[in-house]
């Protein structure tokens, strides 16, 4: 079956060290996945989607196809990215359970 | 401003009612989809509509109702067949297959 797995359900890091959030994927053709944050209090929104690219408040996902992965990485994390971060993809309806990322002082 | 509007943001059910969670978008989106959210299991898909007058289960639609009879609204419907109605409730829009924009989200208590 087709699906999308976030194996860590909670990851901690310390403030100025690499953080990297795990988002593997099966599918056959070529997927187009995103990444979606919710802050303590705030409405979940998207943070950034593999096909534009980009980077947003410091992270970045790159599809890597030969491994099946969308993983969300930052080189160094602030406390204000504690949050929950959920990898989904277009053409599934349904999320993952999400990783609640703590980053300590 | 464009989004998504959901209300009330806390609502409180008595055992045996029904109660309705409003869900309004001004992005002109066609799709309109409603999650349950519990810690611990992510968001789970209860109902979804892709066009006005048309709508899917999702895979918790049981105790659920909706009705999408305008574009911009797609109530949810908590009935008492719900057996576990205390949850998160979000609401989403999305233009075809772009990422969703949510609500702020309902927290409904059963007192």
């Amino acid at each position: 079956a087709q699906r999308v797995t976030q194996p860590e359900k909670l990851l901690s890091v310390f403030k100025g060290a690499p953080v990297e959030l795990k988002c593997n994927y099966s599918y056959s053709g070529s997927p187009e996945l995103f990444w979606y944050v919710q802050y303590s209090r705030q409405r979940l929104q998207l943070l950034l989607r593999h096909i534009s690219r980009e980077s947003i408040k410091g992270f970045t996902a790159d599809l890597n196809k030969g491994e099946t992965s969308f993983h969300l990485k930052k080189p160094f994390a602030q406390e204000e990215d504690s949050a929950m971060y959920y990898c989904a993809p277009v053409w599934q309806l349904t999320f993952g359970s999400g990783t609640q990322l703590t980053v300590l002082p | 401003d464009g989004g998504i509007t959901q209300s009330p943001k806390y609502l409180f059910r008595k055992e045996g009612q029904n109660v309705t969670l409003s869900c309004e978008q001004n992005l002109n989106h066609d799709a309109m989809y409603w999650y349950r959210q519990d810690p611990g299991q992510g968001l789970r898909l209860i109902y979804y509509s892709q066009i006005v007058n048309d709508f899917q289960k999702g895979d918790i639609a049981e105790g659920y109702s909706v009705s999408r009879e305008k574009k911009e609204s797609f109530p949810l419907t908590v009935t008492s067949a719900q057996k576990n109605p205390t949850a998160f409730y979000l609401c989403a829009s999305r233009p075809g297959a772009y990422g969703y924009t949510f609500g702020s989200g309902t927290r409904l208590t059963v007192v």
